[in-house]
């Protein structure tokens, strides 16, 4: 099955620090959904984004399909941005399924 | 927010006894799935459906049976449960068969096993 790393796995950041958080997959995909899980638990859901780049206030995303890569910026990070990011793919053949990398744990210190 | 319901939201058993969660949508979505969250694996897949009485094993579904007899519910049983099984659950559910297949999750079953 297909192959999802995250990098880094963990990361401290200051209030106002920007931050790249990185999904390398090793197959192609039909989908892409960045995800944060807050300290209640929940995952939300921040962005679907098979291709191309999106911007959603301070976050962003970009995912390069063709070289097996997306990004997801936070900018002028909070304390409210902590938690755990997950990058999860949906292998291209009609799978379905999301597979999902094993996390990014975000700390922002205020 | 997806209409994604998951019950009960917290429970312990005891090793041996079955264990059964459900997880009820308003969505009319095809695929559900069951998760499992464990610290330093992510989420991992245990079984998922892709319609009513369709179902299929994922990475971890040993010791887990599945069950989708509406589109709407889909339950996760433990026959008998180990400790190994103490985790958090997430259903997810997701369309297809459109190009927006994007999944939603429920807010998690916190089960402990003892």
């Amino acid at each position: 099955g297909i192959q999802v790393e995250q990098s880094p796995p963990d990361l401290i950041l200051q209030e106002g620090a920007n931050s790249t958080l990185r999904c390398n997959f090793s197959d192609s995909v039909n989908n892409l959904q960045w995800f944060h899980q807050n300290p209640w638990g929940q995952l939300i859901n921040l962005f679907y984004i098979p291709s191309g780049t999106k911007q959603n206030g301070r976050l962003s995303a970009t995912t390069v399909a063709t070289e097996r890569y997306s990004l997801l910026y936070i900018s002028s990070s909070q304390t409210t941005d902590s938690g755990v990011y997950f990058c999860a793919v949906e292998e291209a053949g009609g799978s379905y399924i999301p597979t999902f990398g094993r996390g990014t744990s975000l700390i922002v210190h205020p | 927010d997806a209409g994604i319901t998951q019950s009960p939201r917290h429970k312990v058993t005891e090793t041996g006894t079955p264990v059964t969660l459900r997880c009820h949508q308003t969505e009319n979505h095809r695929y559900m799935y069951w998760y499992r969250q464990d610290p330093g694996h992510g989420l991992r897949l245990i079984h998922y459906s892709y319609g009513v009485k369709d179902t299929d094993k994922g990475e971890v579904s040993d010791g887990y049976s599945v069950s989708r007899s509406k589109t709407e519910d889909f339950l996760l049983t433990l026959e008998s449960a180990t400790s190994s099984q103490t985790s958090v659950y997430f259903c997810a559910i997701s369309e297809s068969g459109r190009k927006n297949t994007e999944a939603f999750f429920g807010q998690g079953t916190r089960l402990t096993v003892v």
